[in-house]
């Protein structure tokens, strides 16, 4: 299972697109980039999974380059409401534990 | 409604006294584990299930049990609870185990141990 590595913290004003940044450079072929959306005392929830290029939904997109060693989560004009941690996770099916790391903390400032 | 349920949500208890937390979910997933978290720490594993009767460590495993008898339940046995498991604690389940499937969580037991 590959670790990631990712900001601690990041401060965004309210509008602005904000892009989080996983470094995985211990990526595997068969891995896929899953990232979860975390608000205070609750529990992680599903954000976006790609694989490889670019995948978008109506949440967020995922930008992953071409030698997928790392992997970026762009959230468009972002309200108080994103700020929340933000965890990146890279593996594959099967792989039988989970590393969720402690991710990075977005506050978003009016 | 495809849930993830835990309970008790809240629990304040004494050093040694055992306690269960019960963690169920309704979407007939294979894969259930168990996290806790704690400030700076963030969110670590602490055992996991592939299947009924299938279970195994993850990161911080000591002081905690589970078991996995029936596929929707998986509880979280603290036989002789002590402060340092003062924690908030998550269940989660997925189709099947590894990254690529979406974990869903239940919505967290904040235990505390004095």
């Amino acid at each position: 299972l590959a670790k990631t590595t990712q900001p601690i913290s990041m401060d965004s004003y309210e509008g602005q697109e904000v892009n989080i940044t996983c470094s995985h450079n211990n990526i595997a072929t068969n891995d896929y980039i899953t990232w979860y959306q975390q608000f205070p005392s609750q529990g992680p929830r599903f954000i976006i999974q790609g694989y490889k290029t670019k995948v978008t939904n109506e949440v967020a997109s995922l930008f992953i380059p071409a030698d997928r060693k790392s992997s970026t989560l762009s959230l468009p004009r972002v309200s108080l409401s994103d700020t929340a941690v933000y965890y990146c996770l890279v593996g594959r099916s099967g792989a039988n534990n989970l590393f969720f790391g402690t991710g990075t903390r977005l506050t978003v400032i009016p | 409604e495809a849930q993830v349920t835990q309970n008790p949500r809240y629990l304040i208890t004494v050093t040694g006294k055992k306690l269960t937390v019960t963690c169920s979910q309704n979407m007939n997933h294979e894969y259930m584990s168990w996290y806790r978290q704690d400030p700076g720490l963030g969110l670590r594993q602490i055992y996991y299930s592939m299947n009924v009767e299938v279970t195994d460590k993850g990161d911080v495993p000591e002081g905690y049990k589970v078991s996995r008898k029936e596929k929707r339940n998986f509880p979280l046995i603290l036989e002789s609870p002590s402060p340092n498991q003062t924690s908030l604690y998550f269940c989660a389940s997925s189709l099947s185990s590894g990254p690529s499937y979406e974990q869903y969580f239940g919505p967290g037991t904040r235990l505390t141990v004095t």
